[in-house]
């Protein structure tokens, strides 16, 4: 699985856009872009994930570059329950294989009121 | 509601001791993970399993053992081999036609 690279901690203020960039310059095609976050003392949850174009659920937008080597995860409208680290991880869809995802250290997101 | 649930969220053992995490998910999911999370640092995989009957070690399986009896339980054995056990221990399921996976709350296991 290539390897990601996310800044070590961002601020935000609530109300505002949270961006949160990840660099992947080694991906391969076959790769997807996974985000998870996780709340102090709680088990990571899922956000979102895309391959190729962007993707919005109700938690957050997925922005993919279109030479795929970086990625911006956008929660629209941060809230102080937004505060957590946010993890980038890139992973082939491997089916029936080993399947566990591979948890860097992430981005510590402080929203600020 | 569906989901997974880890008990207990804190665990206090005495060194030498085997302790057993309690993992149980209702969401009818095949694959099933044990994590491991140091302060600051990323998850590492313990075990895993993908079918029930059946799991492979992870990175990290010296000083654990799992059981995978039935779909809905994977029980993480602490044994007294592993040498640095206090952490935090997170269990995760995906079905198996998906990638994304799905995190209990953890527990937070401290060795005295």
């Amino acid at each position: 699985d290539a390897k990601t690279t996310q800044p070590t901690s961002m601020d935000c203020a609530e109300g505002r856009a949270a961006n949160l960039p990840c660099n992947h310059s080694t991906i391969s095609g076959n790769e997807y872009v996974y985000w998870y976050r996780q709340i102090h003392s709680q088990g990571p949850q899922y956000i979102i994930h895309g391959l190729k174009n962007n993707e919005t659920n109700e938690m957050a937008s997925l922005i993919i570059t279109e030479d795929r080597k970086s990625s911006t995860l956008i929660l629209p409208h941060a809230t102080l329950r937004d505060t957590a680290v946010y993890y980038c991880i890139v992973r082939a869809y491997y089916g029936g294989s080993q399947g566990n995802l591979i948890f860097g250290k992430g981005t510590k997101l402080s929203v600020k009121p | 509601d569906g989901g997974i649930t880890q008990s207990p969220k804190y665990l206090f053992r005495k060194e030498g001791q085997n302790v057993t995490l309690s993992c149980e998910q209702n969401l009818n999911h095949d694959a099933m993970y044990w994590y491991r999370q140091d302060p600051g640092q990323g998850l590492r995989l313990i075990y895993y399993s993908q079918i029930v009957n059946d799991f492979q070690k992870g990175d990290i399986a010296e000083g654990y053992s799992v059981s995978r009896e039935k779909k809905e339980s994977f029980p993480l054995t602490v044994t007294s081999a592993q040498k640095n056990p206090t952490a935090f221990y997170l269990c995760a399921s995906k079905a198996g036609a998906t990638d994304t996976q799905y995190f209990g709350p953890g527990t937070r296991l401290t060795v005295l």
